[in-house]
């Protein structure tokens, strides 16, 4: 079946440091790649997504690029603030069938970003 | 546009009993699926509702159980809970439940079993 490998977490940075969450995937088909956050108490928010092989998803100073060959979504950011402090997920999405609806998630990457 | 909206917010149940959670989705969004989130065992599929069918299930017991109204509005059941069932659940919305579309978390209900 699906599945998605996110580096061990946590991650402690200080501000302006630069970023880079990994993140694998092994899937049947051709998925759409995604990255969402979730900031404590709260629901997951999408931070950026891909549908195709070399796209770049960008929002926020994130990016990500979807690099089929090395079947890889790893997430960067240039100069991480304080209020980056999340959990990061890696998720990838068939198509059809058993995969109607299913969203397929890493493990999570805590962030602490220190000032 | 009002985004997605989960009711309650925070339950305390004993074991045992049963517990209906809702989730009405952004307008016009014809697909719902349900997520439980736990420490141990992270984000995990519950299922999916498209037009008040359930297309997809994910792999957990017959105790959870979900339904869809015409409106798209969600429920989803667990019957009777164990302590393992205490997570925050999570309601997505789609407009159809396909590859590329983004889904829309509510903030979630999160339960807890004693």
């Amino acid at each position: 079946g699906d599945s998605v490998t996110q580096m061990e977490g946590p991650v402690t940075l200080s501000e302006e440091a630069f970023l880079t969450i990994n993140c694998t995937y092994t899937a049947t088909g051709y998925p759409s790649l995604f990255w969402y956050v979730q900031y404590p108490g709260e629901g997951l928010q999408l931070l950026l997504k891909a549908t195709k092989a070399d796209d770049k998803g960008s929002n926020k100073g994130f990016e990500a690029t979807y690099r089929k060959e090395t079947t890889s979504f790893h997430l960067e950011k240039g100069s991480v603030q304080v209020s980056d402090s999340a959990v990061y997920f890696c998720a990838l999405k068939n198509a059809g069938g058993t995969s109607y609806g299913k969203l397929t998630f890493g493990q999570g990457t805590i962030l602490t970003v220190h000032p | 546009k009002a985004g997605v909206t989960q009711t309650p917010r925070y339950l305390i149940k004993t074991r045992g009993q049963q517990v209906t959670l809702s989730c009405s989705p952004i307008s016009g969004h014809r697909s719902v699926s349900w997520y439980q989130q736990t420490p141990g065992q992270g984000l995990q599929f519950l299922f999916e509702y498209f037009s008040e069918t359930q297309r997809n299930k994910g792999n957990f017991p017959g105790r959870f159980s979900g339904r869809q109204f015409s409106n798209s509005r969600s429920e989803m059941n667990v019957s009777t809970l164990e302590l393992g069932d205490s997570a925050l659940y999570l309601c997505a919305s789609s407009l159809t439940g396909g590859r590329g579309e983004t889904q829309y978390f509510g903030p979630g209900t999160r339960l807890l079993v004693l």
